[in-house]
């Protein structure tokens, strides 16, 4: 089983339409999760983190679900320049840094 | 001010060359992270620093990769020798405190191995 795995899409989603995906991940023991978002040949940047609570930020709202073990990002409104690939990422050792990326979930937002 | 620079954003190599990539990163950071993508394997940790001592290196792939960050401000990715295989883009990352999790990244390093 992959550590974290996301449906890679694309999904094509029309200008004002919400969208949402998900992510799984294998470690239950993993603690502390985030969206990044990366956009075509360049570098990753982070969106926002996850918390257990649920959390908000504008048009995008994320929430984790441990007892699944999987995490979730809605974007609202969505608007052109939101169309990029978006990866969920996990920390899943303790006492490390390292952080472990699904290969991401590429979203087209259509005019 | 200056994201995480790495330097060469490109580079073609012969198989059985070394290649040497480099990475400066945030002023102030004190943890410094490689990481290799691909299509087939998505984003890869490879290794990463903390206050200039290699803490994880367990996803480095064999003994031809190696990283060494001599100081704050500098660190290197070497293979030697390269294969085709190794034809991916290497992203370094620096973050600004422990387990902050925000990691800012550089623009990647594009290697092609023939």
């Amino acid at each position: 089983r992959k550590e974290v795995e996301q449906d890679p899409g694309p999904f094509n989603v029309p200008e004002g339409a919400t969208v949402a995906f998900n992510c799984t991940y294998s470690n239950s023991a993993s603690q502390s999760f985030f969206w990044y978002r990366q956009d075509c040949r360049k570098e990753p940047k982070l969106l926002m983190s996850v918390y257990s609570s649920g959390n908000e930020d504008g048009r995008f709202t994320a929430q984790l679900n441990r007892a699944s073990q999987y995490i979730s990002l809605l974007i609202r409104d969505s608007k052109l320049s939101d169309s990029a690939t978006y990866l969920c990422v996990v920390n899943m050792i303790r006492g490390q840094e390292g952080l472990t990326f699904g290969k991401g979930t590429h979203l087209i937002i259509q005019p | 001010d200056a994201g995480v620079i790495q330097s060469p954003r490109h580079e073609v190599t012969e198989m059985g060359q070394e290649v040497t990539l480099r990475c400066k990163p945030i002023s102030g950071h004190n943890s410094l992270f490689w990481y290799r993508q691909t299509m087939m394997r998505g984003l890869e940790l490879l290794i990463y620093f903390n206050n200039n001592v290699p803490i994880d290196d367990s996803g480095m792939p064999e003994d031809r990769f190696s990283a060494k960050m001599p100081n704050a401000s500098f660190s290197t990715l070497k293979i030697q020798p390269s294969e085709p295989r190794d034809s991916a883009v290497y992203f370094c990352a620096s973050s600004p405190r422990d387990f902050s999790y925000e990691q800012y990244f550089g623009p990647g390093t594009r290697l092609t191995v023939t």
